[in-house]
């Protein structure tokens, strides 16, 4: 069975400090995807990022970087310089072969930008 | 191109009504998925359609359904409602059917649905 675990409820940090999101997952399969999205008040999911499970290069977009590591099943987000527009809910998600287009996601981190 | 449209965004309905909530994807994507999203149970997978085919259903009573038509609209519906149905329900296309590179979601705004 798959799951997705987001151990941080919520993050409150002061403008310009780094946040790293942390994401833990379970699945039985070898080929998987895994998801970040964002969640800001409005209530639409915003996606920022989707791996496979075999590709675990390290990404960097602007102030977002990604961490996946299969030894340790985790897929972290960090946000560089973090600016009060990040103030949202971040998701992790796996979507794995089994699961066609079924996203299992994380209970979510809310993250909260202080000026 | 224009994202993915959910009407109506809010809904207050009696409990023990029905509601029917669509879902416009983006032009091109044939595959839609439709989720919960409470509070207490967070995220939560309702079911998928692809081509006007349901091809993954979550673990939902039997009143929640849905359909596609041939344009990959998308219409959910409630039947009997309680109180425990208030939620965000949030719609989401993918190009293609799941399993593949496809996999990218686009959600939708959502509809926010009150019971009382």
């Amino acid at each position: 069975a798959q799951k997705v675990t987001q151990a941080q409820t919520e993050i409150s940090v002061v403008e310009k400090e780094d946040v790293t999101l942390d994401c833990v997952y379970e699945t039985r399969d070898t080929t998987y995807y895994l998801f970040w999205y964002k969640q800001p008040p409005s209530g639409e999911l915003v996606f920022l990022i989707r791996r496979n499970s075999f590709d675990e290069q390290n990404e960097i977009s602007g102030r977002y970087s990604w961490n996946f590591q299969k030894s340790t099943s985790s897929f972290n987000f960090t946000i560089t310089a973090s600016q009060v527009v990040d103030s949202a809910v971040y998701f992790c998600a796996l979507s794995d072969l089994s699961a066609g287009n079924k996203l299992t996601f994380g209970g979510g981190t809310r993250v909260l930008v202080k000026p | 191109k224009a994202g993915v449209t959910q009407t109506p965004r809010y809904l207050i309905k009696t409990r023990g009504q029905q509601v029917t909530l669509s879902c416009s994807p983006i032009s091109g994507h044939r595959s839609v998925s439709w989720y919960q999203q409470t509070p207490g149970q967070g995220l939560q997978f309702l079911f998928e359609y692809f081509s006007e085919t349901q091809r993954n259903k979550g673990n939902f009573p039997g009143r929640f359904s849905g359909r596609q038509f041939s344009n990959s609209r998308s219409e959910m519906n409630v039947s009997t409602l309680e109180l425990g149905d208030s939620a965000l329900y949030l719609c989401a296309s993918s190009l293609a059917a799941g399993g593949g590179v496809n996999t990218e979601a686009f959600f939708g705004q959502g509809t926010r649905l009150t019971v009382v």
